[in-house]
């Protein structure tokens, strides 16, 4: 079964400009999650996605929104991009998306805001 | 509010043991996991305690106590490919929704 694959791979942009990353789970995963990864924060959660509905989102400023599709693939949106904005990208997918479960995740998208 | 505290850094021998504990404080809590991630790398599944006591899986163990709101992960017989970062994270119900809390990592640094 392939895993969590996620692209671009790496990306920069510069201030105010807006970026979308996609996400594609495991076959038939239907649950997927996103987080921002920095030094200094750690894994900070974003939003989940389960059957197309936004399940859960976390603290993060409206710039920051997703979706989800029917065939489980997901995307993230930022816009207007602040310098802070640069940060590693995961995405999570699991099964249902029930606490027990196990999340598996991506490489992530490197993103540098210049 | 919510949190997950644990140590920053680690340092141990090769071949030795070492633990790593995580503390937290959650409205609710449905159970503690246990993730790895390789420099470069993306987080990794180690082990997941919803109940008090010890889970052991090869090397590794992880332990919950509910009442002391603490975890920890146990690493025996420690190998140089071991040397990576280790988060705790716990989903909480929050409010109506339930949200996954991640530790900000324990980096392990293992000496020959």
């Amino acid at each position: 079964k392939a895993g969590v694959t996620q692209t671009p791979r790496y990306l920069i942009k510069t201030r105010g400009q807006q970026v979308t990353l996609s996400c594609s789970p495991i076959s038939g995963h239907r649950s997927v999650s996103w987080y921002q990864q920095t030094p200094g924060q750690g894994l900070q959660f974003l939003f989940e996605y389960f059957s197309e509905t936004q399940r859960n989102k976390g603290n993060f400023p409206g710039r920051f929104s997703g979706r989800q599709f029917s065939n489980s693939r997901s995307e993230m949106n930022v816009s207007t991009l602040e310098l802070g904005d640069s940060a590693l990208y995961l995405c999570a997918s699991s099964s249902a998306g029930t606490y027990q479960e196990t999340q598996y995740f991506g490489p992530g998208t490197r993103l540098l805001v210049l | 509010g919510q949190s997950l505290e644990q140590p920053s850094e680690v340092t141990a021998v090769e071949g030795a043991i070492v633990q790593i504990n995580c503390t937290y404080q959650t409205s609710g809590f449905y159970g503690l996991s246990w993730y790895q991630q390789h420099d470069g790398g993306a987080p990794t599944f180690l082990s997941y305690n919803a109940l008090d006591g010890l889970e052991e899986t090869g090397r590794f163990s992880s332990f919950l106590s509910r009442s002391d709101s603490y975890g920890y992960l146990l690493l025996q017989e420690l190998q140089m490919k071991d040397s990576a970062s280790y988060f705790c994270a716990v989903r909480s119900p929050m409010n109506r929704d339930d949200k996954i809390i991640f530790g900000k990592g324990t980096r392990l640094h293992i000496l020959p």
